[in-house]
């Protein structure tokens, strides 16, 4: 079965940084692109960052480019997305996905809440 | 950046209606299209992927069309567990972008 568990959300000042976790298991993670999605309070969603099945490819919404940073560990199976120089506009809930035909999302995890405030 | 508009945004129907939500692109998706339900606290699910392929494990009243900017989600009769928030989702180029959702209510 294939489990996605995000982790690593928190209350956080504008400014700060905060690093996700998403621990994959249940499929071959190093075969998969992966993907973070966000979503606002009571809003839709946003694509936020792919990454390459080898980490080798990135690709950024415009809003977070410069700011996040998407990574993974084929070893550990593990996606990271480390956010810097956060913004109040950058609270909402943080789902990882799995990116299926290489680009969009088939599984998805239960997502962890990021709040940035003061 | 494409633009995704969905149709109607809040929809009340009873048990074993038909029910369509439109979606159209600001330019030519090519028919890569895919259309997800998020129920409250849930992680969206994937329903329909390509325009009119059904995911594994979704029932068959589910069904969808379109080409070009033109979209849709059927659902042939509706069930109480098909409750939730619709939203449509466009793959065809970078960002990849979603509609605003469809929150589709059983009467």
């Amino acid at each position: 079965e294939v489990q996605l568990v995000e982790s690593g959300g928190g209350l956080v000042q504008p400014g700060r940084s905060l690093k996700l976790s998403c621990a994959a298991s249940g499929f071959t993670f190093s075969d998969y692109n992966m993907a973070w999605v966000r979503q606002a309070p009571k809003k839709g969603l946003e694509w936020v960052a792919t990454i390459s099945y080898d980490g080798s490819s990135t690709y950024y919404r415009d809003s977070v480019k410069g700011r996040f940073t998407i990574s993974r560990d084929n070893a550990k199976s593990t996606l990271y997305l480390q956010m810097d120089s956060l913004r109040s506009e950058d609270t909402a809930t943080y789902y990882c996905a799995r990116a299926i035909a290489a680009i969009y999302f088939d599984y998805w995890g239960q997502g962890v809440m990021v709040t940035v405030s003061s | 950046d494409i633009q995704m508009t969905q149709s109607p945004s809040l929809l009340s129907a009873s048990v074993g209606d038909r029910v369509t939500i439109n979606c159209k692109a600001s330019q030519n998706i090519n028919k890569y299209l895919n259309w997800y339900q998020q129920k409250l606290g849930e992680a969206p699910k994937l329903l329909i992927y390509n325009t009119n392929n059904l995911q594994t494990g979704i029932p068959s009243r589910f069904s969808g069309s379109g080409s070009g900017t033109d979209y849709t989600l059927t659902i042939s009769s509706l069930q109480p567990e098909d409750f939730g928030t619709y939203f449509c989702f466009q793959h065809n180029s970078w960002p990849l972008t979603f509609g605003s959702g469809t929150k589709l209510e059983i009467k």
